[in-house]
Order: C-alpha cells, then sequence, then structure tokens
C-alpha cells in the first residue's frame, strides 16, 4: 500500500527563521511527488518533483527530490507570517492517484 | 479563464435531505476527483473519474455517488445526508500526463444538522 509520511507535525518559528519540512514514502512505480500549501480553504499547488526535475525553487521556497532515499525536503527561507498554513505533500505511483501526507502545520509567529 | 468550481461553498440542510455538490471545470482535464477532509485532518479521497462514464470509489469509504456524463463536471450526490457527513468536501482536477499538477476546487463545506 502506498504510503506518505510527513514530518514533523506541526512547527512554530519566528518570522525570519528558516525552516526545512520533511516527506517521505513508499509508493510502487514512482511517477512525481507535489507539495501543495493549504491555509483556510483548498491546496493550492507548489511544486512538483519527478526523476527528471529533482530540485525547484520559487522565491524564499525550494524543494529536492531524493529518489535514493525516497524522500524530500521543502525549505524556506526569511520566514514570515503569511507562510503559516498547513504544507502537504502527495505523492503518484502506479495507481494514478495522489496518496497524501498528513501535513505540516507551520505557525510563524512575527 | 481556465479553473474548477464547485457550488455551494456552504451548506447547512437538515438530516435526511438529498443533496448535490457541483464541480466543474474548464481545464478540459480528463482526470477528476472528489476527496473529504475534517478540519486538521488529512485528505482522503472518495471518488475519481478518468473519462466520461468513467468512475471509481476511492480509498475512503463513502455513501456518496457520482456521475461523468459531460468531461467538464463531475457531481457528488447524498441521496439521504446524515450529521456523519459533515465535512469539507474537495473536487480536484488533473490532465492525462503524469508530469501534470492537480489543480483543487475552493471546497464545499457542508454541515448537516
Amino acid at each position: 500500500e502506498d504510503k506518505v509520511v510527513q514530518s514533523p507535525l506541526s512547527l512554530v518559528v519566528h518570522e525570519g527563521d528558516t525552516v526545512t519540512l520533511n516527506c517521505s514514502y513508499e509508493v510502487t512505480n514512482f511517477r512525481s511527488l507535489l507539495w501543495y500549501k493549504q491555509e483556510k480553504k483548498a491546496p493550492t499547488f507548489l511544486f512538483m518533483l519527478t526523476s527528471s526535475g529533482i530540485e525547484k525553487k520559487s522565491g524564499r521556497l525550494s524543494s529536492i527530490l531524493d529518489k535514493k532515499e525516497l524522500s524530500s525536503i521543502l525549505n524556506i527561507t526569511a520566514t514570515q507570517t503569511g507562510d503559516s498554513a498547513i504544507y502537504l505533500c502527495a505523492v503518484e505511483g502506479g495507481s494514478e492517484k495522489l496518496v497524501f501526507g498528513k501535513g505540516t502545520k507551520l505557525t510563524v509567529n512575527p | 479563464e481556465a479553473d474548477i468550481y464547485q457550488t455551494p461553498r456552504y451548506l447547512v440542510i437538515g438530516t435526511g435531505k438529498k443533496i448535490t455538490l457541483e464541480c466543474s471545470q474548464t481545464m478540459g482535464h480528463d482526470k477528476m476527483y472528489w476527496y473529504q477532509q475534517d478540519p486538521g485532518m488529512e485528505l482522503h479521497l472518495i471518488h475519481y473519474s478518468y473519462g466520461v462514464n468513467s468512475t471509481e470509489k476511492g480509498d475512503l469509504s463513502s455513501e456518496s455517488t457520482v456521475s461523468r456524463i459531460r468531461t467538464e463536471h463531475f457531481p457528488l450526490t447524498l441521496e439521504s445526508a446524515r450529521p456523519s457527513h459533515t465535512s469539507q468536501y474537495l473536487c480536484a482536477s488533473r490532465g492525462l500526463s503524469p508530469y501534470n499538477e492537480q489543480f483543487f476546487g475552493p471546497g464545499t463545506r457542508l454541515t448537516v444538522l
């Protein structure tokens, strides 16, 4: 059974800190790993990582896929209060369905 | 503008009522999904479809049903709503290529009294 585990489940930091969120997975026939940010409503897409694209960066956010370790990290530098959200990791395998982790709840205090 | 829509956004209804949650996308995506999410909890896939006249049950058992008569439309129906159905329902869509990201609609927050 495909599985995605995120850690930590919850994290509280101060503005300006750098954070690293972790995602590990077990999936048959890995296709892609996706990161989403969920505030009060629906998840919004951040990054997709695949075998041909193992590193992505957008502004203060970056993500790396480690296919050997079956894991990914999401880095946020110089955090702001607007980064407070739940960050979801999802993996697609041979089933063609996304399997989501439980998420990491990030709270950035001023 | 390409997007994914859900209506209603909020619904409060009494036990025993039949309800249909609407989901439409204008991106021409073949794959569509329904997720259920309780506050602060993880997403659970309850239904999915890979094209017209194709529907499958997801990983979480649900008393709801879905239909896919048109590519852009994927409604979810509860024949008889119960308080245990109170939750947020998220619709999503995705293109056929494994390199397409999955887009989510804004969600419907359902409360059954």
